[in-house]
């Protein structure tokens, strides 16, 4: 038990689709981020949250949207993707931002756009 | 561009050899490193990790060695067990992020 879940593990969506990522830590934590990792490329953030406020969103398309409800749960909502999006979606918290003792990741939704 | 480079994708040592996983990376503003193992179907976990101001930093197997000049970072485990076959990630912070490199899969021969 990683203390962050993430929900569904694996998800197959056409491209016309709106499907929804979800992420729940219960370890207290005030930061959460979502991170793609596609094939042979190295781990990439698109959103940071900090309590609750977005604070990063790296340049990513407007068909991924974050949403942060409290500092417990975190979403990425999903329409119209490209089969390019298909990758490994990571959700990961930490205590505080900037907090280097490293971040917890849960286990990740495989996504593939079809 | 990618600031951190993991050169190797896959390393395999005979069980109770040492394991040395390499990293570099480009950018000498980055102050902190850490290591990341990641078994299949989970997310990474942390490892080790080493401020910019040390150059050696060790925990039980684990040694990470930081090379400031040559912009170079290694993980350093022995005796190697067949347990620590995963894919080992290096990340260096600056700013407000962390930067991965792409993995390198270790896999330990009994």
């Amino acid at each position: 038990e990683t203390g962050v879940t993430q929900t569904p593990r694996h998800l197959v969506m056409g491209m016309t689709n709106k499907k929804s990522l979800k992420c729940e830590q219960h370890l207290g934590h005030n930061a959460m981020y979502w991170y793609k990792q596609s094939a042979k490329k190295p781990l990439e953030l698109m959103f940071v949250y900090s309590l609750e406020e977005r604070v990063e969103n790296n340049s990513v398309p407007s068909r991924f949207s974050p949403e942060c409800p409290n500092s417990s749960h975190l979403f990425l909502h999903l329409h119209t993707l490209q089969p390019e999006d298909s990758a490994l979606y990571l959700c990961a918290s930490s205590q505080d931002l900037g907090f280097l003792y490293g971040y917890t990741f849960g286990s990740g939704t495989r996504l593939t756009v079809v | 561009d990618q600031q951190v480079k993991q050169n190797s994708p896959s390393l395999s040592v005979q069980e109770g050899r040492i394991s040395i996983l390499n990293c570099d990376y480009t950018n000498s503003m980055f102050d902190y490193f850490l290591w990341y193992k990641k078994y299949p179907a989970e997310g990474p976990t942390f490892l080790i990790s080493i401020s910019s101001i040390k150059d050696k930093n060790e925990d039980g197997r684990f040694t990470v060695f930081l090379n400031k000049s040559a912009k170079h970072l290694s993980l350093h485990i022995v005796p190697s067990q067949p347990g620590d076959s995963a894919v080992y990630f290096c990340a260096a912070w600056r700013g407000n992020q962390f930067y991965f490199g792409t993995g390198t899969s270790l896999t330990v021969i009994p």
